[in-house]
């Protein structure tokens, strides 16, 4: 999508491995996001930032650490990956705390094995 | 925990029908909105609607919200087989650092031709 990109798009990984994925953007939003997508549960909430260096956990956050040191980027860590941890993982964007629809990345397909 | 459940799961028509899919919530919200995911793809933010509004329109949507019955539906008029997609309804309810969209499983929806 526009103004929103994530790496890798694709990962295989080991059990126990750590992974980092990676969000960038170009449209100087405050807000970025951290979701991942798996069959029977939709999105659910990993991490968010809500300004640099400001992060705060979602519903699913064991097992994953976030940072961002610029406004155009945020990471993802799998600290030590398990094979509950293989998902589509998501990043969004939205400019404002409420009222502006999230602008969402294409997704990184991670499989831990 | 999911926010929002969609109704029905999956929904199958013809091109040139209109195809309605309903979304329930539990919690008070100040928005709702509604998102399209295309196979392998991310989502794409189709429309807003705040808690004080009781319709919306966009194109071929109309997005109806009853805050009483915690409940809200989406109705494409006219569909076309590009319509083919999952439809996500997410809430926005305000506090904390951000805001945060907490996402239903989402609707399957298959026009044919």
């Amino acid at each position: 999508d526009a103004g929103i990109t994530q790496s890798p798009r694709h990962k295989v990984t080991e059990t126990g491995t750590p992974v980092t994925l990676r969000c960038h953007q170009t449209e100087n939003h405050r807000y970025m996001y951290w979701y991942r997508q798996d069959p029977g549960h939709g999105l659910r909430l990993i991490h968010y930032s809500y300004g640099v260096k400001d992060t705060d956990k979602g519903e699913v956050s064991d097992g994953y650490s976030v940072s961002r040191s610029k406004t155009e980027d945020f990471l993802l860590t799998l600290e030590s990956a398990t094979s509950s941890q293989t998902s589509v993982y998501f990043c969004a964007i939205s400019e404002s705390a409420a009222g502006h629809g999230y602008t969402f990345g294409s997704g990184t397909r991670l499989t831990v094995v | 925990s999911q926010q929002g459940e969609e109704d029905p799961q999956a929904l199958s028509i013809q091109e040139g029908e209109n195809a309605t899919m309903n979304c329930s919530y539990k919690t008070s919200i100040n928005n709702l909105q509604w998102y399209r995911q295309n196979s392998g793809r991310g989502l794409v933010h189709l429309i807003l609607i705040r808690s004080n509004e009781r319709e919306k329109h966009s194109g071929r949507l109309r997005v109806t919200l009853d805050t009483s019955k915690k409940s809200s539906s989406l109705l494409i008029t006219a569909s076309r087989a590009a319509d083919t997609a999952s439809y996500f309804c997410a809430t926005v309810s305000l506090g904390g650092t951000a805001s945060k969209l907490t996402f239903g499983t989402g609707t399957r929806l298959q026009v044919t031709l």
